[in-house]
């Protein structure tokens, strides 16, 4: 076990819907990093969060956004889903930014199912 | 951006034989290296990483190589066992506040009994 929670752990909707992921990070955790598995994309990040802020972003689309709370606890909404947002959403978690406090632990992931 | 490439994409080996997997990067400027084991339908977890001011480092049955002229790293597991096998991942990060991990397409090693 990581220390890093996902709920839901499955999620099953049809397209046009809109979803929430939630991710909880390490105690003490600062950076939260959210990632997708797809078959024929592999492992791509999406979004970074340090303390609140958003740090980096990656091949994530405009109907996805993501945000971090005061808590730490980060949430990913996919919105007017199509087929091919059908993957396993993985969060990650890690202290900070740099040195030996980067190191990211995963989630169990939400596999998401678009029907 | 970064780029990783990792070869082979399936390794099959015998039980106790030794297993190489191997990944370059682009980026020259990126600083740490570690590596994700997967098992189907789980998490990816973190079984040993490097970072750019070290050439080698071991944990036992599992050593990791960074050649940063080259811009490659590799994974190697000696003593393979059955319970080895599993997808494997090797990830690079680039230097600065921004310290995303872009991975490499992964290995299918199967460890034969």
């Amino acid at each position: 076990d990581s220390g890093v929670t996902q709920t839901p752990k499955h999620l099953i909707t049809a397209t046009g819907q809109r979803v929430t992921l939630r991710c909880s990070p390490r105690s003490g955790d600062l950076s939260v990093y959210w990632y997708q598995q797809s078959l024929d994309q592999g492992l791509q990040f999406l979004i970074q969060y340090y303390n609140g802020e958003e740090r980096a972003k990656g091949n994530i689309l405009e109907r996805f956004s993501a945000q971090q709370f005061p808590d730490l606890h980060s949430e990913l909404n996919l919105s007017s889903l199509e087929l091919g947002d059908s993957a396993l959403y993985f969060c990650a978690s890690s202290v900070g930014l740099a040195g030996n406090t980067d190191t990211q632990y995963f989630g169990p992931g939400t596999r998401l199912t678009v029907l | 951006g970064e780029n990783v490439e990792q070869h082979p994409s399936t390794l099959s080996v015998q039980e106790g034989d030794s297993a190489v997997i191997k990944c370059t990067y682009s980026d020259s400027a990126s600083n740490y290296f570690p590596w994700y084991k997967q098992e189907l339908g789980k998490r990816p977890q973190l079984i040993i990483d490097i970072r750019s001011n070290v050439g080698e480092k071991k944990d036992q049955r599992i050593a990791v190589t960074l050649n940063k002229t080259a811009k490659h790293f590799s994974l190697h597991i000696t003593e393979t066992q059955p319970e080895d096998s599993a997808v494997y991942f090797c990830a690079a990060v680039p230097s600065g506040s921004a310290r995303q991990l872009t991975f490499g397409s992964g290995t299918q090693l199967t460890v034969l009994p």
